[in-house]
């Protein structure tokens, strides 16, 4: 069965520090691969993807994420995290087979960033 | 910046009640879709939509489950007889999919609550 994986509920960091939050995924294919975030009592905000070329695909707010085909692994990151970047983070996967356009969800990881 | 919009933000309702959940896609979007997370699960895939009939669906959306788009804006997802399993918070999302990336780009959500 298809299936995204985010092995961390939660990731704590200081400011300032790098951050990296996980993904590993099983679908068939060459799926495209997404990052959205949700911050408290908002929707779902899109953060970046990849679809194809460059395994370092660069998002919104500094956020980067790595594509690795052999471990099907897309795990997001950032350099230097702030305390604003607290919020719920998900990973997505569209297998992309005809016209299947659904995204398959990860549980989310909650990010906390402290001062 | 254009944006989904979903109303209401919270939906109340009794058992065995219908309700109707709208969502204005953004304008020059030719795909919708619905996804339901249920409290502490993930986001599931409900349906997808393009050139006024469904494009996908999951076994989730079963014939309880309806959409239409019955003007040029206006999206909605409606379910007949609620049932308590369908409390969840409800995303409506469109994307283009005449732009490379065909990014699916979400509304905040309606939180419907089935008493």
């Amino acid at each position: 069965a298809q299936s995204v994986a985010q092995p961390e509920d939660q990731v704590n960091v200081a400011e300032g520090n790098p951050l990296t939050v996980k993904c590993t995924y099983s679908v068939s294919g060459n799926p495209y691969l997404f990052w959205y975030v949700q911050y408290p009592n908002r929707g779902l905000q899109f953060l970046l993807k990849y679809i194809t070329g460059d395994n370092l695909v660069k998002g919104s707010y500094g956020f980067e994420a790595e594509f690795n085909k052999s471990q099907t692994s897309f795990h997001l990151k950032k350099p230097s995290a702030l305390v604003s970047d607290s919020a719920l983070y998900f990973c997505a996967v569209s297998p992309r087979a005809g016209n299947n356009r659904k995204l398959i969800w990860g549980l989310g990881t909650s990010l906390a960033v402290n001062p | 910046e254009p944006e989904v919009t979903q109303t209401p933000s919270h939906q109340v309702t009794q058992m065995g009640q219908e309700v109707i959940l709208r969502c204005v896609p953004i304008s020059n979007h030719l795909y919708f879709y619905w996804y339901r997370q249920i409290l502490g699960q993930k986001v599931e895939f409900l349906v997808s939509f393009y050139n006024n009939e469904i494009s996908e669906k999951s076994e989730i959306f079963d014939d309880q489950f309806s959409v239409e788009r019955p003007d040029g804006s206006n999206f909605t997802l409606k379910i007949r007889s609620t049932k308590l399993e369908d409390s969840a918070m409800y995303f409506c999302a469109s994307s283009d999919p005449r732009a490379l990336t065909d990014t699916q780009y979400f509304g905040p959500g309606t939180r419907l609550t089935v008493l």
